[in-house]
Formats: C-alpha cells, sequence, structure tokens
C-alpha cells in the first residue's frame, strides 16, 4: 500500500538549534517527493520538489534531500518564523490522475 | 500576482443544507484539484480536473460535487449527503506535468466550512 509518514509529529526548538524531519515513503515507484510548509488557517506553500535518490535542494535555512525510502528535511540555526507544520507529498509513476499522496505533516515550533 | 482564490474563508451551514464554495486561478493552470484536511490526517483529495468540462473522483468525492465550466474557476458543491463536513477545505492547481512529470501544486488559502 503507497504510504507516507512523517515524523515527529511535532518539534519544539529554541532558536538556532539546528534539526530534521523526516518523510518515510512506500510507493511502487517514485515520481518526484515534495516538500510544503503550511501556516495555522492557510493553504500550503510550495518548498521543494525531489526527484531521485541523492538529490538535494536548499533554500535559506532550509535543506531537503532524498534517498530510496525518505526524504529529510534540514532546518539549520531556525528562527521563530519557521514555525508552521512542514508536509511532505509523493506522486508515484504511472496511471493518469497525478494523484499527491500525503504525510499527516510535522508541526514545528521555535522558541525564541 | 497570480494566484488562487478561495472564498468564502469561513462558512456555516446547518444540516442538511447544500454549500458551494469558490474557487479561482489567474494562472492559467490547466489543473485544478480539491482537497479536504482534517486534524491528524493528510490532505485527502476529493475532486480533480485536467481539462475544461471533465473532471474525476479522488478518494474522497462521495457527497460533493464539483463543475468545471471554464479554464479559471472550479466550484465545489457539499451537499447534505456529505456526512461529516466540518473541515477545512482547499483548492490548488497545476500545470498538468512539469518536465520529469512531476505535478507541483499552487494551493489557495483555504475555506473553512463548520455544520452547526
Amino acid at each position: 500500500e503507497d504510504q507516507v509518514t512523517q515524523s515527529p509529529e511535532a518539534l519544539r526548538l529554541q532558536e538556532g538549534e539546528s534539526s530534521s524531519l523526516n518523510c518515510s515513503y512506500t510507493v511502487s515507484g517514485l515520481r518526484g517527493l515534495f516538500w510544503y510548509r503550511q501556516d495555522p488557517g492557510k493553504g500550503p506553500e510550495f518548498l521543494f520538489t525531489l526527484y531521485s535518490a541523492g538529490e538535494e535542494k536548499e533554500k535559506e535555512r532550509l535543506k531537503a534531500t532524498l534517498t530510496k525510502k525518505e526524504s529529510f528535511l534540514h532546518i539549520t540555526a531556525p528562527k521563530p518564523e519557521d514555525s508552521a507544520t512542514y508536509l511532505c507529498a509523493v506522486q508515484k509513476r504511472g496511471g493518469a490522475t497525478n494523484k499527491l499522496i500525503f504525510g499527516t505533516g510535522t508541526l514545528l515550533a521555535v522558541q525564541p | 500576482d497570480g494566484g488562487i482564490t478561495q472564498s468564502p474563508k469561513y462558512l456555516f451551514r446547518k444540516e442538511g443544507q447544500n454549500v458551494t464554495l469558490s474557487c479561482e486561478q489567474n494562472l492559467n493552470h490547466d489543473a485544478m484539484y480539491w482537497y479536504r484536511q482534517d486534524p491528524g490526517q493528510g490532505l485527502r483529495l476529493i475532486y480533480y480536473s485536467q481539462i475544461v468540462n471533465d473532471f474525476q473522483k479522488g478518494d474522497i468525492a462521495e457527497g460533493y460535487s464539483v463543475s468545471r465550466e471554464k479554464k479559471e474557476s472550479f466550484p465545489l458543491t457539499v451537499t447534505s449527503a456529505q456526512k461529516n463536513p466540518t473541515a477545512f477545505y482547499l483548492c490548488a492547481s497545476s500545470r498538468w506535468a512539469d518536465h520529469s512529470g512531476a505535478n507541483v501544486l499552487t494551493f489557495g488559502a483555504g475555506s473553512r466550512l463548520t455544520v452547526l
């Protein structure tokens, strides 16, 4: 069964305390893995797409990496404005739906 | 600026009433989607549309209906047949696929529906 699991469910960091969020996936052929950021009461905002194992992408304090079974979102020296829910989603190869399978997200709180 | 506009942001409904959520995009995207978000669950696909006058059921289409008469618009009707309609509804759009076939979605700000 296709599945996306994110951990931890919630994470509290002090400002400047680096950490990583995990997204484990099981799909029969990966077309792309996506990271989104969602602020309370708002729609998700696109961060990264990763296509193949070994790929890395960076944006400010965020760095996303991909292996054949999981992806990590590394947050370096976070600031309070990085507080949000981070969503991971995968798109599998084949089929006509282009459907994304979403994880339940990691709620990140960065305290000053 | 290009984007997706959802309205209303908050909506209250009495049991037995149908309600329609609006979604308009000016990104010239071909595909549009409706997702439902509940606490502790991942986003779940309700309906999607690849082109005008065509749409497909997602994973949880029961109790919902859509139309796609214009490229820019994809309204969602939550009918009285939907047993548990209280949720946060998200509309999204995309080019059908990028150079690698992946599907980057752009989301609207969401509509929160509460059944009284």
